[in-house]
């Protein structure tokens, strides 16, 4: 089984739509992570979360929230979606701040007509 | 703030050797990492560097220069499954990581 799993892994919505997006772990680690990719411009982080009761705004959190329901889970949702929020959207997750290696989820494809 | 620099594209033939370069400028340095990406899948790690110097990890090899901001991962023995694209990332002082664009590699026959 998959450590670090989103749901949906693919999702066509409408422009004004409400979309949440989920993000689950089962390798224990206490920070994670929401990363939107588009083409070109590598992965940008959306927010970020040390533990249940923390949650920061990453460089791109305009038009995004998020929650962090448990230490496993971590969810990202579109209060209202725009064509340009299109874009492949990773959750990862993080141990100690000792290596920061990061380990991504298989990704969400997102598509706002 | 972060800014990496890496190129778009690259193409190398099977079997050779292929260097990508990572150039970058960092308000706070704490390491750098190499992620392979294929197509539509997730970022995987590679390798990770702190100190100057070579880390070789199979056909993987990833240098860094801290006082020249400048690393690049190195790729052996090319193998086809080797296309894919590969993404610099700088760790900062407060243990986030900025990803560069990310550079495309495409190994042909």
């Amino acid at each position: 089984d998959a450590d670090v799993t989103q749901t949906p892994r693919n999702r066509i919505t409408k422009t004004g739509k409400r979309i949440m997006l989920e993000c689950s772990q089962t390798k224990g680690h206490d920070r994670m992570y929401w990363y939107r990719q588009d083409p070109g411009l590598g992965l940008r982080l959306i927010y970020y979360s040390f533990d249940v009761k923390d949650i920061n705004k990453g460089e791109i959190s305009d038009g995004y929230s998020v929650s962090r329901q448990a230490q496993a889970k971590f969810s990202l949702s579109l209060e209202s979606a725009i064509p340009n929020q299109t874009a492949l959207y990773f959750c990862a997750t993080s141990d100690t701040p000792l290596t920061g290696e990061q380990f991504f989820g298989p990704g969400t494809r997102l598509t706002v007509l | 703030g972060q800014n990496i620099d890496q190129p778009t594209e690259m193409t190398a033939t099977e079997g050779a050797i292929v260097q990508i370069n990572c150039t970058y400028q960092t308000s706070g340095f704490n390491g750098l990492f190499w992620y392979q990406q294929h197509a539509g899948e997730a970022p995987t790690f590679l390798s990770y560097n702190v100190l100057d110097g070579l880390e070789e990890k199979g056909r993987f090899s990833s240098f860094l220069s801290r006082s020249k901001g400048y690393s690049y991962l190195l790729l052996k023995e090319l193998q086809m499954k080797d296309s894919a694209s590969y993404l610099c990332a700088v760790r900062d002082a407060g243990n986030m990581l900025t990803f560069g664009g990310g550079t495309r590699l495409m190994v042909k026959p």
